[in-house]
């Protein structure tokens, strides 16, 4: 069964780069019917895309967002990252990873990661 | 930016049918996709590419496309679909664009 998990600090400091792991089991992020990506969520609010990649390495980014985010993807561990600079307390979320098929919706989501900016 | 509306809340009493809508200029020519939010837990695809639904998703959840708007229709409503319900789709470049959500009440 595909299992998805992100990682990384709880907290971040205003100005600092956020920096999270998503480690996926179960399945290889290699596999060439799938994107894979991550979205966050604001407190109370709700959700936001952040960006993707395919497997032919294909990057694809929120416009909103895409000058402050990096998603780079590590096949020997199957793992993916995000990197978010110049964060602010407006960028507190908890951030989920999510696999999507080509043809579908995001069917399988990590149980998501809260991220504080805060001094 | 491109936006899915989508009301802010919809309440509904066990047994009796709800409607959420979602409207988007670009979804004649983008598929939308529904996922249901409980609170605390990571969403949930409930329906995908307009109508279909994914295996483990009970036969009342159903969804409709017409023009620049979808539905989520879910028929007899039972206390545990309480949540938010957010539809998803993507924009003409494919992009894509969660609307607002729905925070469905069951009476």
């Amino acid at each position: 069964q595909l299992q998805l998990q992100e990682s990384g600090p709880g907290l971040v400091k205003p100005s600092e780069t956020l920096s999270l792991t998503c480690t996926v089991s179960g399945g290889s992020i290699s596999s060439s019917s799938y994107y894979w990506g991550w979205i966050r969520q604001p407190p109370g609010k709700g959700l936001e895309w952040i960006g993707s990649f395919s497997y032919s390495g294909t990057t694809y980014y929120n416009p909103s967002l895409k000058s402050r985010v990096t998603i780079s993807v590590d096949t020997s561990k199957n793992q993916f990252s995000l990197r978010f600079t110049s964060v602010t307390a407006a960028d507190t979320a908890v951030f989920f990873c999510a696999r999507r098929p080509y043809n579908g919706g995001f069917d399988n989501w990590g149980q998501g990661t809260m991220v504080t900016v805060s001094a | 930016s491109y936006e899915l509306t989508q009301p802010p809340s919809v309440s509904v009493s066990p047994g009796q049918t709800a409607r959420i809508t979602c409207s988007g200029d670009a979804l004649p020519k983008q598929y939308s996709y529904w996922y249901q939010q409980k609170s605390g837990q990571a969403p949930v695809l409930v329906i995908y590419k307009d109508t279909e639904r994914p295996s483990g998703i009970p036969e009342r959840f159903s969804g409709s496309s017409s023009g620049t708007s979808v539905t989520l229709t879910i028929s007899g409503v039972q206390a545990e679909d309480e949540a938010d319900y957010y539809c998803q789709s993507a924009d003409i470049s494919g992009s894509w664009v969660f609307g607002g959500g729905t925070k469905l009440t069951v009476l």
